[in-house]
Parts: C-alpha cells; sequence; structure tokens
C-alpha cells in the first residue's frame, strides 16, 4: 500500500519567494496533519484537517502559512513570502478517526520536505 | 498545557546490552505513541499505547504505559546496531474526537557500538 506522499522532496529557494509544498494522504484516511520539524523546536503540529475541514489551524506560525484540503486526497501547505526561519523539514500525516472516538491508530507520516530559505 | 519529556536525550550503548528510554508527560493523555526515525527519514511509528498498564512489544522494543504516574517507558534488549536511530515518544491531548493533537518529546538519539 501507498503511504503518504509528498513533493517535492527538497526545496531551496530565495527569501521572498512562494514556496508550496503537496501532500497526498493514505486512502481512506480522514485526517490529515501537517507538521515542522527543527532543531530548535522539535516536531510541531501546523495544521489539522479532519474530513477536509481545517478544524485546528492554531500552530499555524503567521498570515504567510497557509494550507488547503481541497479534497480527501489532496493537500498543500503555502508560505508567501517565505523567509529563512522558515527552513525546516515540514512532514505530513495521516489517520482515521471518528468524532466520537477519535482515533485509536498513529498517524502515518510521509518522507517529508527538507526546505531552505536562502 | 501538555508537556512531554524524554530522557535520556543522547544514549550510546553497546550491543548485546539492555536499557530503558523513559517518557515523562505532564498532565492527563489518554493516548501515547512511540515513533522512530532515521537520519533524514520519516517517522515509523513502533507503538500505540491506550490504557493504563497496556504493554507491547515488536523484536527487541517493549513499551508500557503506566498513566497514573504519567510514565512511559521504552525498553531495549540485547541491542543490535540496526536499533541506532531517534525515538519519540507522543503524547495526545483532549478526549474523543479532540484526541488528534500529539505533543511530542524532544527525542532520543541512540547510537548502539559494536
Amino acid at each position: 500500500d501507498a503511504g503518504v506522499i509528498q513533493s517535492p522532496r527538497h526545496e531551496v529557494t530565495e527569501m521572498g519567494q512562494e514556496v508550496t509544498l503537496r501532500c497526498k494522504p493514505i486512502s481512506g484516511h480522514n485526517s490529515l496533519f501537517w507538521y515542522r520539524q527543527t532543531m530548535m523546536r522539535g516536531l510541531e503540529l501546523l495544521i489539522y484537517f479532519n474530513n477536509n475541514v481545517p478544524i485546528d489551524d492554531s500552530g499555524m506560525p503567521e498570515d504567510r502559512f497557509s494550507a488547503k484540503m481541497p479534497n480527501a486526497s489532496f493537500s498543500t501547505l503555502k508560505i508567501q513570502p517565505s523567509e529563512p526561519r522558515d527552513s525546516a523539514v515540514y512532514f505530513c500525516a495521516s489517520s482515521f478517526s471518528t468524532t466520537e472516538q477519535g482515533s485509536n491508530q498513529p498517524q502515518h507520516f510521509g518522507d517529508g520536505t527538507r526546505l531552505s530559505i536562502l | 498545557e501538555l508537556k512531554v519529556e524524554q530522557n535520556p536525550l543522547f544514549l550510546s550503548m553497546q550491543e548485546g546490552k539492555n536499557y530503558t528510554i523513559y517518557c515523562n508527560y505532564s498532565t492527563t493523555s489518554d493516548r501515547l505513541y512511540w515513533y522512530r526515525q532515521d537520519p533524514g527519514k520519516s517517522l515509523e511509528s513502533l507503538f500505540v499505547l491506550l490504557s493504563n498498564g497496556a504493554v507491547k512489544q515488536e523484536g527487541r522494543l517493549m513499551a508500557s504505559l503506566d498513566t497514573k504516574a504519567r510514565l512511559s517507558t521504552l525498553h531495549i534488549t540485547a541491542a543490535v546496531h540496526d536499533l541506532s536511530a531517534t525515538y519519540f515518544c507522543a503524547a495526545s491531548r483532549g478526549s474523543g474526537g479532540s484526541n488528534y493533537k500529539l505533543t511530542f518529546g524532544k527525542g532520543t538519539l541512540l547510537t548502539v557500538n559494536p
């Protein structure tokens, strides 16, 4: 079975440019998460979608960050304009959960996008 | 606010030895997860612990959960080089449908030496 698929794997761009990260969750999963991993702050949840609806975006650093999930099989995380401090590894993860019980399953992570802003 | 602390953060072991990684969390949590991450790679799920007293084992790794002590442990038996990686624990906040939010520990970098 295909896991969570992210693209690109690596992105190097100059400050001020727009960056778009893409994610395809595991088929059948209804929950999607975007995380950021840095040495200083570890793994941080940026945004959580359930059934394509953003439920919690409290981790999104600022207005330069936006995320969309137009359908069950695709999500994007966009940074515009990008800054050097945005350099990090961005992970997408998915799982299945219900409203009543949440999820007893782990979140499955993609391979991540290593983003470098010069 | 839920806080998760792992210790040790760095662990260098000899092959064949046993050791335990500890994961403490600050407030009530109904789920505890263990993940493994190899350098430059994704996070791989190892265990999901759902109730007090839960114990799960896979190969040389065994995880347990004590919700009263707010403590989970990951025990490594007879370590081999292939176990070298960073191990993360994560606890979920909320209950029912709101238990999606994971707080991760800083990770334990395990190096197993021949």
